[in-house]
């Protein structure tokens, strides 16, 4: 079947601008996450959601940040006021629920490029 | 403190030959999950394997097996029988089930392996 998947794939935008990142996930998980990956570096969390819970916000390093998730379904991830340091890959992933040894399965990611 | 410990740097290994990746740990939570991923230069990440920390074996998943020491808060993994498509970053990845209730993943920084021909 279809894995995550994410669009756009890249995407460059100058500083001060607002972008949208869009996520699908594998059709019946009902968690999915975000997570950012810098330069060389390992994933940061960025926010969670759990079928109609309400999502775990703690990961978001400013309120530029915000995320939604419609329908249970896909989720668009906003970062407003862009700013260099924004630059990374935004990483989706969605995962079965209430199992704890599942695996979360990644889409292929955004590379962010803000000038 | 880091929760995820990943500090070898880039590692290279014959073809064919073993290798191990090191992976240490911190959580006071009595039970999590440790997990490693694979995320070769196309930038994809591919699950490899999962170790819970009550399970008694050892983790294994084809030529990958994981050495879990509990008690000294590692999980490292073996890489058996190299092959030029293991060339890529590791990250080692854990989830706390009671303190970390939103399951995400805690990543360490990952390591490069290379294999030579």
């Amino acid at each position: 079947g279809a894995g995550v998947s994410q669009s756009p794939s890249n995407k460059v935008t100058e500083k001060g601008k607002d972008v949208e990142l869009r996520c699908d996930p594998i059709s019946g998980h009902t968690a999915l996450y975000w997570y950012r990956q810098s330069l060389g570096q390992g994933l940061e969390f960025l926010i969670y959601f759990q079928g109609n819970s309400a999502p775990d916000k703690s990961g978001l390093p400013s309120d530029r940040f915000s995320a939604e998730r419609t329908g249970g379904s896909v989720s668009t991830l906003t970062i407003q006021r862009t700013q260099q340091e924004d630059s990374a890959v935004y990483l989706c992933a969605s995962s079965q629920p209430g199992l704890g040894t599942s695996e979360q399965y990644f889409g292929p990611g955004t590379r962010l490029t803000v000038t | 403190a880091q929760k995820i410990t990943q500090t070898q740097p880039g590692m290279f290994v014959q073809e064919k030959e073993a290798v191990t990746l090191d992976c240490t740990y911190d959580t006071s939570d009595p039970s999590y999950g440790l997990f490693w991923y694979k995320q070769p230069s196309s930038g994809e990440m591919i699950f490899l394997i999962y170790q819970g920390s009550y399970d008694q074996q050892n983790a294994t998943e084809g030529r990958y097996s994981l050495n879990f020491q509990k008690a000294r808060k590692s999980a490292n993994l073996v890489i058996s029988a190299s092959q030029l498509g293991d060339s890529a970053m590791y990250f080692c990845a854990m989830r706390e089930f009671y303190t970390g209730a939103n399951s995400k993943l805690t990543f360490g920084k990952g390591i490069t392996l290379s294999v030579r021909p």
